[in-house]
């Protein structure tokens, strides 16, 4: 199957400073990535959908100045929280598919960010 | 109401057991999908399934689109299927999570 990969897997940063996540396809083209925050024992909640060349779209409530998103190439998108604060730790998660509906959809490996 | 329910929530299994797990939906999808999550967090994508059934080892699917209704089974559980389940609808490009099932299978 495909592969997305997902870095950092953990992270501890500082409050008020700002993190960057990255999401790589490895062996397919993805126009369109996926961003998601998973609190403990929940189901994951879509933050935003990243869309290669253009502006990511945001699902409500999710502030776009907080969560940055940046999808500048077919295989890498990223997530910077920025400004963090302890109530942004959690775990965040991208997936990426090679069509649209209908087809598969992959996960990266989903990475746990602290902020103390 | 959640647009996708799952059932049960926890599940516990003796080594050996068939293992049913239940998913509805309320919406129109193009497919379904079923998921994996194990401790550490990542998701495996187990199946994606618009009609019938689909099997891969141990692990079998079906969806019966008039009722919305999906299952997830798995026959000879084993330990190291313990994880999380998750079914998500596939709704205009946007997956929409069930809750999840918490499964625990002992030797």
């Amino acid at each position: 199957g495909a592969v997305v990969s997902q870095h950092p897997s953990r992270v501890i940063c500082k409050s008020g400073t700002s993190v960057k996540i990255e999401c790589r396809s490895l062996d397919f083209q993805a126009t369109t990535m996926f961003w998601y925050r998973q609190f403990p024992k929940k189901s994951l909640m879509l933050m935003a959908t990243s869309n290669e060349g253009s502006k990511a779209t945001y699902e409500q409530g999710v502030e776009k100045d907080k969560f940055l998103i940046n999808h500048a190439s077919l295989t890498l998108s990223t997530l910077t929280v920025t400004s963090a604060h302890p109530e942004d730790s959690s775990f965040y998660i991208c997936s990426a598919r090679r069509g649209g509906p209908g087809t598969e959809a992959f996960f990266g490996q989903g990475t746990r960010l602290t902020v103390v | 109401k959640n647009e996708v329910e799952q059932s049960p929530q926890n599940l516990t299994a003796q080594e050996g057991e068939f293992i049913t797990i239940n998913c509805s939906y309320s919406v129109g999808i193009s497919a379904l999908h079923w998921l994996q999550q194990h401790p550490g967090g990542g998701i495996v994508s187990l199946f994606m399934l618009s009609s019938g059934k689909k099997k891969h080892g141990r692990l079998i699917a079906t969806i019966n689109i008039q009722e919305k209704h999906s299952s997830l089974h798995i026959t000879a559980s084993h330990p190291r299927d313990s994880a999380v389940y998750i079914c998500a609808a596939d709704l205009r490009n946007k997956l929409i999570f069930g809750t999840g099932t918490r499964l625990q299978v002992f030797p």
